[in-house]
Order: C-alpha cells, then sequence, then structure tokens
C-alpha cells in the first residue's frame, strides 16, 4: 500500500490559515471518509485532531478543520498559533483492514 | 488514568526476536480496538498492526509472517512478538487505541525504541 501524498512543508504567520493537503485515491482517501489527521511535536507521541474527514475530538479547538474532495484530502488550522508548529500526519483506510498514512508535513509559524 | 505504556524496546542483531508489551490503564484493552504503529528516526509514521475485540488480527504487508500481535486480557496487556527483524524495522514502536467505528486513533503510549542492528 502506497502512502498518502503531502507537502514536506507549510507556512504561515501568527493569525493567518493554512491548508494541508494529503492526496490519496480510490482505494483509500476517495474510497472511505475514514481519514484522520495527527499532529507530532518534536518528541512526542501524535494525537489525534481529525477523524472521520471533519470531525474533532473533544479539547481540539476549531480552528482546526478537515475536509476531503475526491482522492484529496485537507486540513485548515486557521488563526495561527507559536504552538501548531508540529509535523501534521494524513491517514486513511485503505480497505482489507489497512490503513495508510502519508509522508507528513512540517508546518512552521514564521 | 487512562494510558498506554509500551516497553520491550531495545537492541537486536538482524534476524532477531524482540517481543514489546503495551500495559493499558484505565480502560480494557479487550473491547477496543487496538493497534501498533511505527516510526522510523526521522521519517513518518507507518501503520503495523490491529487487533479487534474479537481478537482477529489484520498486518501490514511489511510486516506480516514476521510480526504476531496478541493480547492478555487477564492482564490488559498487548503484545507484538517481532521475527526475523531487519534494519527497517528500526523505529520507535507506539501502541495505541482506534475508536471501535472508525479509524481515529485517539489515544497513543509514548513509544518504545526498537533498533536492529549488528
Amino acid at each position: 500500500q502506497s502512502a498518502l501524498t503531502q507537502p514536506p512543508s507549510a507556512s504561515g504567520s501568527p493569525g493567518q490559515s493554512v491548508t494541508i493537503s494529503c492526496t490519496g485515491s480510490r482505494s483509500d482517501v476517495g474510497g472511505y471518509n475514514y481519514v484522520s489527521w495527527y499532529q507530532q511535536h518534536a518528541g512526542k507521541a501524535p494525537k489525534l485532531m481529525i477523524y472521520e474527514v471533519s470531525k474533532r475530538p473533544s479539547g481540539v479547538p476549531d480552528r482546526f478543520s478537515g475536509s476531503k474532495s475526491g482522492n484529496t484530502a485537507s486540513l485548515t488550522v486557521s488563526g495561527l498559533q507559536p504552538e501548531d508548529e508540529a509535523d501534521y500526519y494524513c491517514s486513511s483506510y485503505a480497505g482489507n483492514n489497512n490503513l495508510v498514512f502519508g509522508g507528513g508535513t512540517k508546518l512552521t509559524v514564521l | 488514568e487512562v494510558q498506554l505504556v509500551e516497553s520491550g524496546g531495545g537492541l537486536v542483531q538482524p534476524g532477531g526476536s524482540l517481543r514489546l508489551s503495551c500495559a493499558a490503564s484505565g480502560f480494557t484493552v479487550s473491547v477496543n480496538y487496538m493497534t501498533w504503529v511505527r516510526q522510523a528516526p526521522g521519517k513518518g509514521l507507518e501503520w503495523v498492526s490491529v487487533i479487534y475485540t474479537s481478537g482477529s488480527t489484520y498486518y501490514a504487508d511489511s510486516v506480516k509472517g514476521r510480526f504476531t500481535l496478541s493480547r492478555d486480557d487477564s492482564k490488559n496487556t498487548l503484545y507484538l512478538q517481532m521475527n526475523s527483524l531487519r534494519a527497517e524495522d528500526t523505529a520507535i514502536y507506539y501502541c495505541a487505541r482506534r475508536y471501535n467505528t472508525n479509524w481515529g486513533i485517539q489515544l497513543w503510549g509514548q513509544g518504545t525504541l526498537v533498533t536492529v542492528s549488528s
């Protein structure tokens, strides 16, 4: 199973919005509404930010939102804050009890 | 407190074996879908395996036939038996709990480092 495609980096200034894309295929992103997004600070375990394309777990700020169009999912971070600087990973169910992750995007808050 | 604590990582030679443990507290492993995810040094996340409440297990192609996921309900603990280890298995291994209704991974352990090297 091939990894999902994410841009290696993204950046924005405090208060701005940034969108990170996650491109797969009809076999994963396009075929299921089981896209999740994770935030990982250096040296820490990942944290779930979005599940089922656009749902936020309790405690995740509403500045984080998710969407999907065709084979591409997106994570938008609005009102960027310094603590948002981290690596972000998407994942998608890929059928046959398999999960695939994206390569990760390093978000820099300028 | 709801948490997962992994142990058992370390240095092992290529072709060797290692067993990772994941002790859960604050919830019951047997009624949850549990999974392992790994991350090679400086690299991205890679899904490894899942065990369902039924006890059924599934694996990524990269570890199929070499890794075995099991659980001990009396100890509320997961085990990942890793055999025929290769250099490319070097990674931090995270034990995690996913939602039962979707593939969102909602709870992660702190991870344990496995290094495969001679």
